[in-house]
Order: C-alpha cells, then sequence, then structure tokens
C-alpha cells in the first residue's frame, strides 16, 4: 500500500519561506507513471493545485504560484519537496502531497493516494 | 484557462438521491474525477475516468458525464456520505490540474 507522509514546520513567519518534505513509501518514487504533487487547502476554502515534479526532476507549476515555487526531488531517500517563498498568511493552508497517475496508456490524471495533510500558518 | 464550477452546497435527506454537477468549458473531451473528503481525513477518490469506481467504493455512488457537464449521483443517502465533494480534471497538454470549487453534502 503506497503511503505518503507530510513533515516540515507548522509555523512561518510572513516573508519568509515555507518548506515542506513529502516521504513516500509502498511503492517507487522513481516510476515512470506518476506525477509527484503537492495540494493545498486553505481553511475554509477548496482545493488548489501547487505543482507536481516527475521522478526525473521535470517541474510543472500552478501559474498563480510559479515566481515563488520550488519543488524538488530526491529519489535516493524517496521524498520530494516544495518550497515556497516570500509567503503571507493567505498562504496559511493544509498542505497535501499526492501521486498522479500520469501515464496509463490513455488518459489518466486522477490521484489515488493521498498524505494526511500538514496545517502550516503563516503569522503576521 | 479551464473552470470547474460546482454547487456550493446540497442537501439531501437519509435514503434519498443525491446529484452534484461539476460544469466547464470543453470538460466533454476530458476525464472527470471526484473525490469525497471529510474533515481531518485525505480526500478519497471515489470516481475516476467520469464513471469508474475504485474498488471499495458501494455502487451506490456512480459518475456520468454530458456534454460540458459531469454528474455524481449518490444513491440511498447514508449519514456517512456527509462530506465535501470535488471535481478535478487533469489539461495535460496544459500540465495543469484543476479542482472544482467543491460541494458540501449536508444530509439532513
Amino acid at each position: 500500500q503506497v503511503q505518503l507522509q507530510e513533515s516540515g514546520p507548522g509555523l512561518v513567519k510572513s516573508s519568509q519561506t515555507l518548506s515542506l518534505t513529502c516521504s513516500v513509501s509502498g511503492g517507487s518514487i522513481r516510476s515512470g507513471d506518476y506525477y509527484w504533487t503537492w495540494i493545498r487547502q486553505p481553511p475554509g476554502r477548496g482545493l488548489e493545485w501547487i505543482g507536481y515534479i516527475f521522478y526525473s526532476g521535470s517541474t510543472y507549476y500552478n501559474p498563480s504560484l510559479k515566481s515563488r515555487l520550488t519543488i524538488s526531488i530526491d529519489t535516493s531517500r524517496s521524498q520530494f519537496s516544495l518550497k515556497l517563498s516570500s509567503v503571507t498568511v493567505a498562504d496559511t493552508a493544509v498542505y497535501r502531497c499526492a501521486r498522479l497517475l500520469a501515464f496509463c496508456g490513455g488518459e489518466c490524471g486522477y490521484f489515488q493516494y493521498w498524505g494526511q495533510g500538514a496545517l502550516v500558518t503563516v503569522s503576521s | 484557462s479551464l473552470v470547474l464550477t460546482q454547487t456550493p452546497s446540497v442537501s439531501v435527506a437519509p435514503g434519498k438521491t443525491a446529484s452534484l454537477t461539476c460544469g466547464g468549458d470543453n470538460i466533454g473531451s476530458k476525464s472527470v474525477h471526484w473525490y469525497q473528503h471529510k474533515p481531518g481525513q485525505a480526500p478519497l477518490l471515489v470516481i475516476y475516468y467520469n464513471s469508474d469506481r475504485p474498488s471499495g467504493i458501494p455502487d451506490r455512488i456512480s459518475g456520468s458525464k454530458s456534454g460540458n457537464t459531469a454528474t455524481l449521483t449518490i444513491s440511498r443517502i447514508e449519514a456517512g456520505d456527509e462530506a465535501d465533494y470535488y471535481c478535478q480534471v487533469w489539461d495535460y497538454n496544459a500540465d495543469i490540474v484543476i479542482f472544482g470549487g467543491g460541494t458540501k453534502l449536508t444530509v439532513l
């Protein structure tokens, strides 16, 4: 069973950089079938796709966050990470990592496995 | 870019049927996926490829799509169905994932 687990500071000061790591177990992060994804949910609001990374290191970002965002991957540790710079209180959210099935011989594009989520609060 | 529109809230009595819709330009050409999200839990995939159910999802939950509107139907509503439901599309040409705004399903 694939498991994803987020880790990182739960409190970040405004203007600083939010950093989170997702640890993957039960499946290979080196698989060419998946995009490793970050998704967030601000309090009382819906899900927002942040971006995803392929095992090769290719990244694709939400245009609204692209200028502040870096997603990286460490296949040797079976982890991928998120860095969001210059945060404001609007970046307060539950951040989740998830696995997107991207290559399946047809049109794929859904998330079967998710982490439990990490609440990150940005203080002013 | 593609925007997915969902009704913010739906209320249904136990035993009845709930129909949750997800509309968007050009989703007729894309696969729509649905998630059930309960507080404090990870979202759960309940429908993929418009109408397929993952193993373990009861057949009370079904999906369909007609034109630019996808529908998640939950029949014989139970208290445990109360949750937020999100539709999602992957625009693989633009490498963008889009979520609908979500529908809060309340069981009366």
